[in-house]
């Protein structure tokens, strides 16, 4: 089967532009997450969907991301205005329902400067 | 709150080394514990995880809930095992399908 297709593959924008990274899960696949992974550290949740529903969000810092998936299938993830801090790895991975296995997409890279 | 502590950064072995990837965790219920592999410019992958019980390509890693670790072990390291390793958790029946990451341990085999 396709695995998880994320785009761009690398963006590099100024401080305070915008920016959205697509995702496109493996299909059949109901749960989709976002992680952030900054240099040197693990993968860090920012927002999980079941289908189009968000169920978890806590750690997504909603004054300047945003994340979305309409149809339950592709996602969006936007960050208005980045910070230096935002410099990261953007990573989607999604998940059938009944199995704990998550399939990671390649990331996105992103340098703010 | 669930957390994933992997104590080193950095693992350097030679080529026929036994490795060690050490691992520890604190959550309240009864995890499933994963081990997840990253081989330069390739995509996060699980390599494999506790209720398997199953050795993949010469790892294994065996639960200890007296001590909340889950060691991955590999008699003889090979030049192809130099990857990042991520140890990851997964909470138990009843919390959410949120996979917990540690920071990685990067293995350098030697030849």
């Amino acid at each position: 089967e396709a695995g998880v297709a994320q785009s761009p593959r690398y963006k590099i924008i100024e401080k305070r532009q915008s920016v959205a990274f697509w995702c496109n899960p493996i299909s059949g696949h109901a749960t989709l997450y976002w992680y952030q992974q900054i240099l040197g550290q693990g993968p860090k949740l920012l927002i999980q969907f079941q289908n189009n529903g968000v169920v978890d969000d806590s750690q997504l810092p909603k004054d300047r991301f945003s994340a979305e998936r309409l149809k339950g299938v592709d996602s969006t993830l936007k960050i208005q205005p980045a910070k230096l801090e935002d410099s990261a790895v953007y990573l989607c991975a999604s998940r059938r329902s009944g199995n704990t296995e998550a399939f990671f997409g390649q990331g996105t890279r992103l340098t703010v400067v | 709150a669930q957390r994933v502590t992997q104590p080193e950064k950095l693992l350097s072995v030679f080529k026929g080394a036994p490795v060690e990837l050490k691992c520890n965790y604190s959550y309240s219920g009864s995890p499933e514990l994963f081990w997840y592999v990253q081989y330069s410019r390739q995509r996060l992958q699980l390599l494999l995880r506790h209720i398997s019980r199953e050795s993949i390509k010469g790892f294994t890693a065996d639960l200890n809930k007296g001590e909340t670790s889950f060691h991955l072990k590999k008699p003889f390291a090979q030049e192809e095992d130099s990857a990042m390793y991520y140890c990851a958790l997964l909470p138990g029946a009843g919390g959410s399908y949120i996979p917990t990451f540690g920071r990685g341990t990067s293995l350098i085999v030697h030849p």
